[in-house]
Parts: C-alpha cells; sequence; structure tokens
C-alpha cells in the first residue's frame, strides 16, 4: 500500500505482559515518529528515527518503553510490563524530509487496552 | 510539554457556515501546521505556514499566522458534513526542528 501501516489495529492485554506494536512506514520515507494519544488529549511525542542517526528517546515515558527501526524501514515499539495507564492509541508517521518535521503521514494508529 | 492551544475545544456549526479554530503557542516557531483527525485515529495533514508567512490558502482553507501574539486560526469555509472531525494544530521550534508538538485539539461538529 502507499500509506503507513500498522498492526495490530486493536491490542487488548493483561497488566504486566509485553506487547509489539509495529509500523511500515512509506518507502523511501528516511523519518519515522512514534506519538501516544490518550482519550480526549493531544498527541505526545514519543521517539524519533532518521536515518542511519541515533534516534531521539526523550519522549519515551519510561524504561518500558523501547523501539527501534530495522533496515531504515519497519519499526517495532514494545512495552514491557504493560500498565493500564499505558492504555491509549499509538501512532506512528514517516516524513520524506529530512531533520524538518514538516507534513507527517500517519498510520491509523494501534488502540492499546490493557486491562 | 503543550505548546500549541486550540480554541474552541468544541464548535457546533450547520452546513454551509464557515468555521473558525484558533491556536495559541508558548515559543517561537519554525513551522505551524494543522490536522485533522476522522474517528480518533489517523491525522492528514492539512496545511502547513512557514513563520515568515502571514497568510496561506488551500481550496476551502484559509490559514493566518501572527507570530507578534504567537497565534493562528483555521478558517473552513462553506462547511460540509464531511468536515466533521477534530482539527490539531502543530508546532515546530527551535533547535528541535524535526519534532511536532500538539495541541489537544478542537472537535469540529458539521450539522448536515
Amino acid at each position: 500500500g502507499a500509506g503507513v501501516s500498522q498492526s495490530p489495529s486493536n491490542k487488548v492485554t493483561e497488566k504486566g505482559k509485553d506487547v509489539e506494536l509495529r509500523c511500515d512506514p512509506i518507502s523511501g520515507h528516511t523519518a519515522l515518529y512514534w506519538y501516544r494519544q490518550s482519550l480526549g488529549q493531544g498527541l505526545e511525542f514519543l521517539i524519533y528515527f532518521q536515518g542511519n542517526s541515533a534516534p531521539d528517546k526523550s519522549g519515551l515515558p519510561s524504561d518500558r518503553f523501547s523501539a527501534e527501526r530495522t533496515g531504515g524501514s519497519v519499526s517495532t515499539l514494545t512495552i514491557q510490563r504493560t500498565q493500564q495507564e499505558d492504555s491509549a492509541v499509538y501512532l506512528c508517521a514517516s516524513s520524506a524530509r529530512q531533520g524538518k518535521a514538516e507534513k507527517l503521514f500517519f498510520g491509523s494508529g494501534t488502540q492499546l487496552s490493557v486491562l | 510539554s503543550q505548546q500549541g492551544e486550540e480554541d474552541p475545544q468544541a464548535l457546533s456549526i450547520q452546513e454551509g457556515e464557515n468555521a473558525t479554530m484558533n491556536c495559541s503557542y508558548k515559543t517561537s516557531i519554525n513551522n505551524l501546521q494543522w490536522y485533522r483527525q476522522n474517528s480518533g485515529r489517523g491525522l492528514v495533514h492539512l496545511i502547513l505556514i512557514r513563520s515568515n508567512e502571514r497568510e496561506k490558502h488551500s481550496g476551502r482553507l484559509r490559514v493566518t499566522l501572527d507570530t507578534s501574539k504567537k497565534s493562528s486560526s483555521l478558517l473552513i469555509t462553506a462547511s460540509r458534513a464531511a468536515d466533521t472531525a477534530s482539527y490539531f494544530c502543530a508546532t515546530s521550534s527551535g533547535g528541535s526542528n524535526y519534532k511536532l508538538t500538539f495541541g489537544k485539539g478542537t472537535l469540529l461538529t458539521v450539522n448536515p
């Protein structure tokens, strides 16, 4: 497909379990972002990948959160020992602009529910 | 931290009317963008205005930027039911030119 693809679209898990969320950006886009959106709130920046540069992880809320981007393409966001406050929509975005946050293309997100 | 703050939080209008949403921000910006979100899922980029621009148009959209007041407005003319969505402003600023900071959004409802 031509857009940003995220999977799964919905994930229900039990408190304490680990989850992996996947993002497949638009082909050729070197910039990849993860954001989190809690109910009725704006988007919270989590992490930014740009090419082979070291990622900006400054938005990750705790050391239970990690992300990687393999081969400059697909990215996985991992949440270990999930907590109820992790429940949110996790949005991935990609951009063709290097080093500039201009015109991000978003996926449809993963709705994570931690019971 | 929150950079952009949209106003109002919610807006309900009739089809054919114009809708105006405002965004205020706190620090100097490189650019300001507006995004639309349907059904609480993916966002769609609408328009970008740079810090040295004052007004921009795209179809039925008109964006203004007043850097002296640190504010922007989004005007949607001749609204349609399909315009019903949440609208977010987002800014990039300072050295983190790659990072977009979003407000909490305005929920626009256009009644047929």
